[in-house]
């Protein structure tokens, strides 16, 4: 079964500091992947995908993930932080067919 | 636009009353989900549908009901609601069927169950 692990629960970096959130999958096929981003009190955005291809990928607020197959990883990179930017990320992945499996959420804190 | 519109934003119930959360879409897709988010849990998939007159449970269904009324409207209900119960409750939408492509999601509605 699809797993998704995000092995930080919060994360605070200084505003201007650079930015990486882990997220480890677990998944037989290639798999779609996918951040998302929560606003207090707000709904999920989406911030990037995977699909095939490059695996580097850009995303909305000058955010990337790099896809690494033999790690099975997609982190997601960000060279310096806006105090905006504290949010709850999420890593999710799905496959054709199939739902996607979010993971359990990484808490950024911006300090100023 | 309006995007994913869920209602009520709030709600307390006691135990054991029933209620029905409404979401509805205006960008015409064909899939809609309904998921719920507790703390160090992320979202888990209550129930889906595919397309209009499919439904189908995912990770927790137990507990819930749902109808897809028409395209634009797909409702989750709760018949006798129990404190585990109590979460922020997602309704989202997809219009890639099969694909597990972009959900649009709505503002949430958060459930308390005395």
């Amino acid at each position: 079964a699809q797993s998704v692990t995000q092995p930080d629960i919060h994360i605070t970096v200084s505003e201007g500091a650079s930015l990486e959130l882990r997220c480890n999958y677990s998944y037989g096929a290639t798999p779609y992947l996918f951040w998302y981003v929560q606003s207090p009190g707000q709904g999920l955005q989406l911030l990037l995908k995977y699909f095939s291809g490059d695996t580097l990928v850009q995303g909305i607020k000058g955010f990337e993930a790099e896809f690494k197959r033999s790690q099975s990883s997609f982190n997601l990179r960000k060279p310096s932080v806006h105090w905006s930017d504290a949010a709850e990320y999420f890593c999710a992945v799905g496959e054709y067919g199939n739902k996607l499996v979010f993971g359990a959420g990484t808490i950024l804190r911006v300090k100023s | 636009n309006a995007g994913v519109t869920q209602t009520p934003k709030f709600q307390v119930l006691k135990t054991g009353q029933s209620m029905t959360l409404q979401c509805a879409q205006d960008m015409n897709h064909n899939s809609m989900y309904w998921y719920r988010q507790d703390p160090g849990m992320g979202l888990r998939l209550i129930y889906y549908s595919a397309s209009e007159g499919t439904t189908d449970k995912g990770e927790v269904p137990n507990g819930y009901n749902v109808s897809r009324l028409n395209k634009r409207e797909f409702s989750l209900r709760l018949e006798s609601a129990a404190p585990s119960q109590t979460s922020v409750y997602f309704c989202a939408s997809s219009g890639r069927a099969g694909v597990p492509g972009e959900l649009f999601f709505g503002e949430g509605s958060r459930l308390t169950v005395l």
